[in-house]
């Protein structure tokens, strides 16, 4: 079974530039999530959507973070403008449950923000 | 607010050499405490849930434990290839909280 997939791996941008990251989640997986993990800190979640709706984004800065979910499958995750303190690296995950469940994580874009 | 707390941040054994992680939570509610193993440039990978106080999991080398307020993870007989970041998650009231993890380095 193919995992989840993300890319790219890695970016680097400079500051208030605008970045893109995407991610393929596991077939049938309903449930999609966007977590920002921080140089020795654990995931943060920033958005869980339920096939294309939202279930959870009070944690995504939405005057600059955006995402979507198109047709309940793939999903987007934008920063415009990007600030310094961004730089994280952001996992997708995926979980064939609703709610917080076992998630499957895919490998995680690496954003520098210079 | 819920909060996670991992410790020790970093432990160091010897290839055998048994231990425990340790979990402690605060959640008015909780409804799932998750392990997880991340490997460098990796993922997490799940481990266990736990749900309910004195309930118990085991895979391989690895046993997680839950009281209403901590949970343990202890590895018996490491080896190097368990060498790794785990990290606790808790489902509470709010979204989904991780803990920072314990970086475990398991030396032959």
């Amino acid at each position: 079974e193919a995992g989840v997939a993300q890319s790219p791996r890695y970016k680097i941008i400079e500051k208030r530039q605008s970045v893109a990251f995407w991610c393929n989640p596991i077939s049938g997986h309903a449930t999609l999530y966007w977590y920002q993990q921080i140089l020795g800190q654990g995931p943060k979640l920033l958005i869980q959507f339920q096939n294309n709706g939202v279930v959870d984004d009070s944690q995504l800065p939405k005057d600059r973070f955006s995402a979507e979910r198109l047709k309940g499958v793939d999903s987007t995750l934008k920063i415009q403008p990007a600030k310094l303190e961004d730089s994280a690296v952001y996992l997708c995950a995926s979980s064939p449950w609703a709610g917080n469940t076992e998630a499957f994580f895919g490998q995680g874009t690496r954003l520098t923000v210079v | 607010e819920d909060q996670v707390t991992q410790s020790p941040e970093a432990l160091r054994l010897q290839e055998g050499e048994s231990s425990s992680l340790n979990c402690s939570y605060t959640v008015s509610g909780l409804r799932g405490l998750f392990w997880y193993r991340q490997d460098p440039g990796k993922g997490p990978e799940f481990l266990f849930t736990l749900y309910s106080a004195g309930e118990e999991k085991e895979k391989e080398r690895l046993k997680a434990t839950l009281t209403k307020k901590e949970s343990f993870l202890h590895i018996t007989a490491p080896k190097p290839e368990d060498s790794a970041t785990y990290l606790c998650a808790v489902d509470g009231t709010g979204d989904m909280r991780f803990g920072a993890g314990t970086r475990l380095t398991v030396k032959p």
